[in-house]
């Protein structure tokens, strides 16, 4: 089974900071890799798809990059509604298992 | 508005059964595949489950082999995720979600809360 890294686990930042996620595949995933943007109570939400697609509506801060293996979320001008925590996902080959990486908790400095 | 919504959750006891339902408003579930995530207190998403738009093929993650079944009422919009056996490692709030437009899961409830504790 694909299993995804995702670094750091934690992350401290401040508003109007840049911030960088990367997520790791054990193996090559072409382009199959999902970022996810999980608030408290609330239902997770999508934020890039295709590893670098924004979804409608999403802020243009949101960025994400990468193929193969190595993928990275960004995320510029922190806003103070940014802090949550983020997954990585693979959605690549077949039979179908979805992976998420562990997540990275970006919290207030 | 296209929304869905989990019930069914509760506290149980470990080694017995509980059914989650997922019903969907605002489009006909009968055109997409359906999952369930989880995510236990303190730990990350877990994808559960997979059923194909038309029921024909399911899909587990490794450790609900056997004990979890995914199933689907299109007349009713409805998907269930029927648990079984269940143990104090499957307690988590359960989601239901659907990759509606991309190739991603953007569409989710807003779960249900499964704990299995004696």
């Amino acid at each position: 089974d694909i299993q995804m890294s995702q670094s750091p686990s934690s992350l401290s930042a401040s508003v109007g900071d840049r911030v960088t996620i990367t997520c790791r595949a054990s193996q090559r995933i072409s382009g199959s890799l999902n970022w996810y943007q999980h608030r408290p109570g609330k239902a997770p939400n999508l934020l890039i798809y295709g590893a670098s697609i924004l979804k409608s509506g999403v802020p243009s801060r949101f960025s994400g990059s990468g193929s193969g293996t190595d993928f990275t979320l960004t995320i510029n001008n922190l806003q103070p509604e940014d802090f949550a925590t983020y997954y990585c996902q693979q959605n690549y080959g077949s039979p179908p298992v979805y992976t998420f990486g562990q997540g990275t908790k970006l919290e207030i400095k | 508005q296209m929304d869905l919504v989990e019930s069914g959750g509760g506290v149980v006891q470990p080694g017995r059964s509980l059914r989650l339902s997922c019903v969907a408003s605002g489009f006909t579930l009968r055109s997409y595949g359906m999952h369930w995530i989880r995510q236990a207190p303190g730990k990350g998403l877990e994808w559960v489950a997979l059923i194909w738009y038309d029921g024909t093929e399911k899909y587990y993650v490794d450790s609900v082999k056997g004990r979890f079944i995914i199933s689907r009422d299109n007349s009713k919009n409805t998907v269930y995720l029927q648990m079984n056996s269940l143990r104090a490692e499957d307690t988590a709030v359960y989601y239901c979600a659907s990759a509606l437009t991309v190739d991603a899961f953007d569409l989710w409830g807003q779960g249900a809360a499964v704990t299995v504790s004696s």
